[in-house]
């Protein structure tokens, strides 16, 4: 089975680009979340969907940030205008319904220049 | 004071050896628990969930204290493929958030 899958998986970008990052998580999962994972930091939410419902998008920088799942499976996280401080890896990961095991992509390595 | 607390490292053990790391949270309302590790310039995969009672998988041991707010987790016989960072982890209950310490770094050596 495949598992949580993100696209792209590197991303140089100079600084007031607008950026987007794609994931299509584990087919039957409805939860999806968006991390930041900072260097030498754990992961740290950003957006918590249950199915196409944003259900926690309070770390969210909504000046800047902004993320849909329309259909309620794939998502899209974007930013505009990135800023220097944005590089970071962007994880998506995936929960069944009342699973707490989420399961993560490989990222999205984000570098602002 | 962030939610979840450990202590970064790096361990620098010997293939072998015996070596436990401790995590602290801050949030009473935590319920449930988990270690996750991840390797370098990978994704976090689920190591093992942490119960009350404590649990055991082949050479991990997990042990949770709620009245202390912390938890461990013990790696004996030690090998070189366990290196890599152990993020520990704490959530309220369902479907909520994990929250994430900031990682000790495990580096086993021959």
């Amino acid at each position: 089975e495949a598992g949580v899958v993100q696209s792209p998986r590197y991303k140089i970008i100079e600084k007031k680009q607008p950026v987007a990052f794609w994931c299509n998580p584990i087919s039957g999962h409805n939860t999806l979340y968006w991390y930041l994972q900072n260097l030498g930091q754990g992961p740290e939410l950003l957006i918590r969907y249950e199915n196409e419902e944003a259900v926690d998008d309070s770390q969210l920088p909504k000046d800047r940030f902004s993320a849909e799942r329309l259909k309620g499976v794939d998502s899209t996280l974007k930013i505009q205008p990135a800023e220097l401080g944005d590089s970071a890896v962007y994880l998506c990961a995936s929960s069944v319904g009342g699973n707490n095991e989420q399961f993560f992509g490989p990222g999205t390595r984000l570098t602002v220049l | 004071r962030k939610e979840v607390e450990q202590d970064p490292g790096p361990f620098n053990v010997p293939e072998g050896a015996t070596v436990a790391f401790n995590c602290t949270y801050s949030n009473s309302a935590s319920q449930s628990f988990f270690w996750y590790r991840q390797d370098c310039r990978k994704e976090p995969k689920l190591l093992m969930s942490v119960y009350s009672s404590g649990n055991e998988d082949g050479r991990f041991t997990a042990q949770l204290n709620r009245a202390s707010q912390y938890i461990s987790l013990l790696i004996r016989d030690s090998k070189l493929s366990d290196s890599a960072t152990y993020l520990c982890v704490a959530t309220k209950s369902g479907n909520t958030p994990l929250v994430f310490g900031k990682g000790t770094r495990l580096s086993v050596i021959a």
